[in-house]
């Protein structure tokens, strides 16, 4: 049973600490997406990948997250340094290949992060 | 840009009611639209998804129109069941840029 997997589930770090979070895409999907959820926010696409390449990080705060691709297998999300505004949970999402006219999405079953 | 509205919740219901989630959407062209579920603790899973207009999607007792003259996918199930607790949130797709776009998520407790 194809799934997205997320690593760690959950992480709970002191604030100013690095934070890596790792998910692997469904194989074959080509599109990832990685989105927040807070009460207070609701669920924000912070970036998205299709084909490794990054097609749009706006909605994630430039100045201590980064996102990445270094192959097909494998999508980081890092936080340098952690805030404890950055508590959410984090999940990453694969869509299939391109040549659909729709991106439907699978989610892996998130990251819950706590920044003390 | 594109952007979901979705009814705000939280909706409580009594077994074997009727649900209704009002979701409205704004897109420059013709997005596919999809309705997602979220189960405490889990992700969002796919509950049903419509490409073009005057499509229907259905899942599970679920159903959903694409009313493009109403910019429209309400998502509507004649009995639920407490089983259908969870979180509830309209999504589309633009077809330019594939970027997938949420809404605020409607909260469904569903009481014996």
């Amino acid at each position: 049973d194809a799934r997205v997997t997320q690593t760690p589930r959950h992480k709970v770090t002191e604030m100013g600490q690095e934070v890596t979070m790792r998910c692997q895409p469904i194989l074959g999907h080509n599109t990832v997406f990685w989105y927040r959820q807070t009460m207070m926010q609701g669920l924000e696409l912070l970036a998205y990948f299709r084909n490794r390449a990054p097609l749009d990080d706006s909605g994630m705060p430039k100045d201590r997250f980064s996102a990445e691709m270094p192959d097909a297998t494998l999508a980081t999300l890092k936080i340098q340094p952690s805030e404890p505004r950055d508590s959410a949970v984090y999940f990453c999402a694969s869509g299939p290949r391109q040549g659909l006219s729709y991106t439907e999405a699978f989610f892996g079953q998130g990251t819950r992060l706590t920044v003390v | 840009g594109d952007s979901v509205t979705q009814m705000e919740g939280p909706v409580t219901l009594s077994e074997e009611a009727f649900l209704t989630i009002n979701c409205t959407y704004t897109a420059t062209g013709y997005p596919s639209l999809f309705w997602y579920v979220q189960y405490p603790g889990e992700g969002l899973q796919l509950l049903l998804k419509a490409t073009k207009a005057d499509d229907k999607g259905s899942n599970k007792g679920f159903e959903a129109t694409y009313r493009k003259e109403t910019t429209s996918f309400h998502l509507e199930k004649g009995s639920v069941q407490v089983s259908d607790s969870a979180v509830y949130f309209c999504a589309l797709s633009d077809r330019n840029d594939y970027k997938l776009s949420f809404g605020a998520g409607t909260t469904v407790t569903v009481r014996a």
